[in-house]
């Protein structure tokens, strides 16, 4: 079946430390999409991703889609402890609809 | 604007007992996702609800079984729990069921099987 390999599932860092969250998938993406969820919450829409070696970026957060739709990133510049949760990559393929296929997460600590 | 709500908050079931879990989509959306999240684990799609009708469903068995009303909302239905039942379960809603719509998640109701 369709899956998304999500790595590493936990990172502890210091604050003010960068951090990236890699997702892979072994067949090609129509899209993929990156939520945030805080201990106990639900998980958050942070960002879509569609196109070929797309690049976006919201304020100390920076996505990647791989060239290939392939594999994604996302990588958070100076963590602070707001930064803290788990981040999901969910991908979608071609056929799938609204079908999201979700990552196991990275589970983000942040040491002040 | 309301966004997606879900009713109960929390659950407590015995082991072969049936279960309605409750979803309204945020205001102006008509298509709603049901999701299982395990402990620990990212969530996994159950089925997907449009237009009155089930347009995808995951891997899961025919215990889980579902509905959309008229008005958009949406129930999850589990038959006969087992105690691998016990999860956090989201409902998502968006407008419509398109490749690259954006879905919003409600709270979640956690459901524990005793």
């Amino acid at each position: 079946g369709q899956q998304v390999m999500q790595i590493p599932q936990y990172q502890h860092v210091q604050e003010g430390e960068d951090f990236t969250t890699y997702c892979n998938s072994s067949t090609t993406l129509s899209n993929i999409q990156w939520y945030k969820q805080r201990p106990g919450g639900h998980p958050v829409f942070l960002i879509q991703l569609v196109k070929s070696g797309e690049v976006k970026k919201q304020k100390r957060l920076t996505f990647q889609f791989g060239e290939a739709k392939k594999n994604s990133s996302l990588h958070i510049t100076a963590t602070q402890t707001t930064d803290v949760g788990t981040y999901f990559c969910a991908g979608r393929w071609a056929g799938g609809y609204q079908k999201v296929t979700f990552g196991i997460g990275t589970k983000l600590q942040v040491i002040p | 604007d309301a966004g997606v709500t879900q009713s109960p908050t929390h659950l407590i079931k015995t082991r072969g007992q049936q279960v309605t879990l409750r979803c309204s989509p945020k205001s102006g959306h008509d298509t709603v996702s049901w999701y299982q999240q395990a402990l620990g684990q990212g969530p996994q799609f159950i089925f997907q609800y449009y237009e009155e009708e089930e347009r995808q469903r995951g891997n899961f068995p025919d215990r889980f079984s579902g509905h959309q009303f008229p008005n958009y909302s949406s129930e999850l239905n589990v038959n006969a729990l087992l105690l691998g039942d016990s999860a956090l379960y989201l409902c998502a809603s968006s407008l419509g069921p398109g490749l690259n719509t954006e879905a919003f998640f409600g709270q979640g109701t956690r459901l524990t099987v005793v």
